[in-house]
């Protein structure tokens, strides 16, 4: 299956900074990307829906100005968390698809996000 | 807007089969898919029905009724590694996005 690579795994912020997730496309051309959260025990919820070079689409209640979300080439979407609190804590987790009429989504490994 | 719903928890012992149940509220329906993800890992795609009836892949097998907005997942055999938890997802209208169950966690015993 297709390859989604995401950056770091792991990150420990102190409250107020900004923390940037990458998301990559190993081996296919991605134009559209989602990204994920997902609380301990929880569903995954979309949060946004990343296009190549256009803004993304963010979902009722996501605060775009707090996620940024960049797509800047057909094989990377970046989240960027920013001035992050202690309640940004959670798992962010990008996909992907072949095609938009593909069935399958491919997942990133997903980045446990603690901020303290 | 969309809904699904899935038990919260599931358990089964070694060797058994075990049915996770899914029934779904969407404005428009494009696919039910099945997703598996371990602790602390990224979900991994099992199955996909856009059309009634039953698809067999493996140990794993997933059904659709679109008549009755209602899914299973069927799991033999069942694995001390099948251990996770297991989401049935939709994709709305012009199956673009695809939204999440809250998911089931399947315990499976010795």
């Amino acid at each position: 299956g297709a390859v989604v690579s995401q950056h770091p795994s792991r990150v420990i912020c102190k409250s107020g900074t900004s923390v940037k997730i990458e998301c990559r496309s190993l081996d296919f051309q991605a134009t559209t990307m989602f990204w994920y959260r997902q609380f301990p025990k929880q569903s995954l919820m979309l949060m946004a829906t990343s296009n190549e070079g256009s803004k993304a689409t963010y979902e009722q209640g996501v605060e775009k100005d707090k996620f940024l979300i960049n797509h800047a080439s057909l094989t990377l979407s970046t989240l960027t968390v920013t001035s992050a609190h202690p309640e940004d804590s959670s798992f962010y987790i990008c996909s992907a698809r072949l095609t938009v009429m593909n069935t399958e989504a491919f997942f990133g490994q997903g980045t446990r996000l603690t901020v303290v | 807007g969309q809904s699904l719903e899935q038990p919260s928890e599931v358990t089964a012992v070694e060797g058994a089969i075990v049915q996770i149940n899914c029934t779904y509220q969407t404005s428009g329906f494009y696919g039910l898919s099945w997703y598996q993800q371990h602790d602390g890992g990224a979900p991994t795609f099992l199955s996909y029905n856009a059309l009634d009836g039953l698809e067999e892949t493996g140990r794993f097998s997933s059904f659709l009724s679109r008549s009755d907005s209602y899914g299973y997942l069927l799991l033999q055999e069942l694995q001390m590694k099948d251990s996770a938890s297991y989401f049935c997802a939709v994709r709305n209208t012009g199956g673009f996005k695809t939204i999440f169950g809250a998911g089931t966690r399947l315990f499976v015993k010795a």
